[in-house]
């Protein structure tokens, strides 16, 4: 089946400029996150959402990143006037609810968006 | 602080010889790990996961150990092979599901 898509793939973005990165979940998936990978990094968490209300938003480095997911499936990370450190690749997961309806574990990610700021 | 992160930067393996990566950890409350692949322009790939009441877990050609009392994880890929070559992350759960993960360690495959 489809996996966890992410558009744009690249976007390359003048320092000041807000940007949007869309994330589309595997279909059903409750829980959305995103993260952001520096070069030669490990992903850092972002955000978390279960269905549409966003439960964790403590990673989000300062308050020109928000997130939304207003029907609780497709969520978009909006980045106000961009600046240089925020080049990185920001990736989505996603995971359903187990058998037992908690939060599975396994989280499945996308490709992620690599954001160049100039 | 609290930190997931991993010994050896880079690993180079002979394709056919087995492979070793090691991970540790810092927080004894974690219960569950993963160790996810991510090749070059793409996302994090689920390989496998352990929670903290086993030590042991066995995959396709992969098994994760994992031993609490030093609290390191390992990750053993049996037979490797080129389409191994990748960098590797342990990953450590945290609360609200977030995931910790360590900096990664490259695997380079040698034909």
């Amino acid at each position: 089946g489809a996996g966890v898509s992410q558009s744009p793939r690249y976007k390359v973005a003048k320092r000041g400029q807000d940007v949007a990165l869309r994330c589309d979940p595997i279909s059903g998936h409750v829980s959305l996150f995103w993260y952001q990978q520096a070069l030669g990094q490990g992903p850092e968490f972002l955000t978390y959402f279960q269905n549409e209300a966003q439960l964790d938003k403590s990673g989000l480095p300062s308050d020109r990143f928000f997130a939304e997911r207003p029907e609780g499936s497709v969520s978009t990370l909006k980045i106000q006037r961009t600046q240089q450190e925020d080049s990185a690749v920001y990736l989505c997961a996603s995971s359903p609810h187990s058998r037992t309806g908690k939060v599975a574990d396994t989280q499945y990610f996308g490709p992620g968006t690599r954001l160049t700021v100039l | 602080g609290e930190s997931v992160g991993l010994h050896l930067p880079t690993l180079s393996v002979q394709e056919g010889d087995n492979s070793i990566i090691n991970c540790a950890y810092s927080n004894s409350a974690s219960d569950y790990f993963i160790w996810y692949k991510q090749e070059s322009g793409k996302g994090p790939q689920f390989i496998i996961d352990i929670r903290s009441n086993m030590d042991k877990r066995q995959g396709q050609r992969v098994t994760v150990l994992l031993n609490k009392t030093v609290k390191h994880l390992s990750l053993q890929i049996a037979a490797t092979q080129p389409g191994d070559s990748a960098v590797y992350f342990c990953a450590e759960r945290r609360g609200n599901n977030r995931l910790a993960f360590g900096k990664g360690n490259q695997v380079v495959v040698i034909p």
